[in-house]
């Protein structure tokens, strides 16, 4: 079954440093991927997603995600994080054939010194 | 402004008691889904609907029940069935059933049992 996993629970970062937040998927064929935010107590928004083309996405706030077939991964990344990041992240791909059906990774949760 | 709006905030329920989560979306979106977030363990599909008189289960759907009697509503029931109630429900729709399109969600309704 399609899935995504991430690996890293929680990271830390100062602010200013760069940012990678990992996700690996497991697809039968090319799939869409997405990446969302959600800050403490509210929903989620989307930051970018996948679906073809270029393998270099942009999103919004400075973020951007690379498609690596080879590797299974769509790792999200910011070179400069600012304390307003901080926040719970997560990668999601769709359910098979099921359309409109998300699996969600269970998050990556951020933590960004001053 | 369009978006999802979800009430209340906050919501107590009884032993024995069945409660209903409000969600409520003026984006003329098609297809409507509840989620449970549980810390640690990432969004789970409850039920989702792809058309109005139309739902389906999602992969935790026991103990729960919704309706879709309007395009714009999709209320949640958390019945006295569901044993461990207590979490963060996220309402989100999408322009259509399309695997692509990007789920916007509502801000949460966190349910705590007393």
């Amino acid at each position: 079954a399609q899935s995504v996993t991430q690996p890293d629970i929680h990271i830390t970062v100062s602010e200013g440093a760069s940012l990678e937040l990992r996700c690996n998927y497991s697809y039968g064929a090319t799939p869409y991927l997405f990446w969302y935010v959600q800050s403490p107590g509210q929903g989620l928004q989307l930051l970018l997603k996948y679906f073809s083309g270029d393998t270099l996405v942009q999103g919004i706030k400075g973020f951007e995600a690379e498609f690596k077939r080879s590797q299974s991964s769509f790792n999200l990344r910011k070179p400069s994080v600012h304390w307003s990041d901080a926040a719970e992240y997560f990668c999601a791909v769709p359910r098979g054939s099921t359309l409109g059906r998300l699996y969600f990774g269970r998050g990556t949760q951020l933590t960004v010194w001053p | 402004d369009g978006g999802i709006t979800q009430s209340p905030k906050y919501l107590f329920r009884k032993e024995g008691q069945n409660v209903t989560l409000s969600c409520e979306q003026n984006l003329n979106h098609d297809a409507m889904y509840w989620y449970r977030q549980d810390p640690g363990q990432g969004l789970r599909l409850i039920y989702y609907s792809q058309i109005v008189n139309d739902f389906q289960k999602g992969d935790i759907a026991e103990g729960y029940s919704v309706s879709r009697e309007k395009k714009e509503s999709f209320p949640l029931t958390v019945t006295s069935a569901q044993k461990n109630p207590t979490a963060f429900y996220l309402c989100a729709s999408s322009i259509s059933r399309d695997a692509m399109e990007t789920q916007y969600f509502g801000p949460g309704t966190r349910l705590l049992v007393l």
